[in-house]
């Protein structure tokens, strides 16, 4: 089935030692977009890519950096892990309808910093 | 500025009674209007999808209204099971936006 991957599903770091996560689709969609997602709050939006166009939000921090190499994969690094960042992060993809469509999320990453 | 506002923020109901839930918008230019369902420990999904050329649509025990003139629009889920019990977020998006605004969520409780 096509889907949205994500890994690890669990991670665990310390504070200020760095960490990537990852995100891998089979959608072949041309947006692939990065959430943080808080205890019972919405997910929200740190940065999605349009194909290689990288569109990042203006509250996003420094600390968050992403890298997409190629249609499949999508990587989220934070520099340095602060306890504020432990949340779930979501990846989700869309077709290339620039927004005006449906996402399809993958299960999440839950980060944990102690 | 927040741009999609939903309610309630949460929501308890016997099982085989209509839920209801309500986002309003601001902006215009959203001509897309997707909810979403999420349970614990798992991305959201799509549950079901209005453009504003209908004023309501309906797959099985859910329905999306939809009021263009007034800005709003709300999901009711008929017969409500425990199994629909779960976090349900509105979200509005614009062609060439290339991002969705979501509510801040609703969260869900059928009672047996």
């Amino acid at each position: 089935d096509a889907m949205v991957i994500q890994n690890p599903r669990y991670q665990v770091t310390q504070f200020g030692k760095p960490v990537t996560l990852s995100c891998s689709q089979t959608l072949n969609h041309n947006v692939m977009y990065w959430y943080q997602q808080k205890s019972s709050q919405a997910p929200k939006l740190l940065f999605h890519y349009y194909d290689k166009d990288f569109n990042n939000e203006a509250d996003t921090p420094d600390n968050f950096q992403s890298r997409r190499p190629n249609t499949s994969f999508c990587f989220l690094d934070i520099r340095s892990p602060g306890l504020g960042d432990a949340a779930m992060y979501l990846c989700a993809t869309s077709t290339g309808g620039r927004g005006a469509d449906t996402q399809y999320f993958g299960p999440g990453t839950r980060l944990t910093v102690l | 500025q927040q741009q999609v506002k939903q309610s309630p923020q949460s929501l308890i109901v016997q099982k085989g009674g209509i839920s209801i839930i309500n986002c309003a918008y601001e902006n215009t230019a959203f001509d897309y209007f997707p909810w979403y369902q999420q349970f614990p420990g798992k991305g959201p999904a799509l549950l079901i999808a209005i453009r504003p050329d209908v004023s309501e649509k309906k797959e099985g025990r859910f329905t999306i209204s939809f009021n263009k003139s007034a800005k709003q629009f709300s999901l009711h889920i008929m017969d409500s099971q425990p199994g629909d019990s779960a976090t349900y977020f509105c979200a509005a998006s614009a062609t060439n936006a290339g991002k969705s605004t979501f509510g801040d969520g609703t969260t869900l409780t059928v009672k047996p």
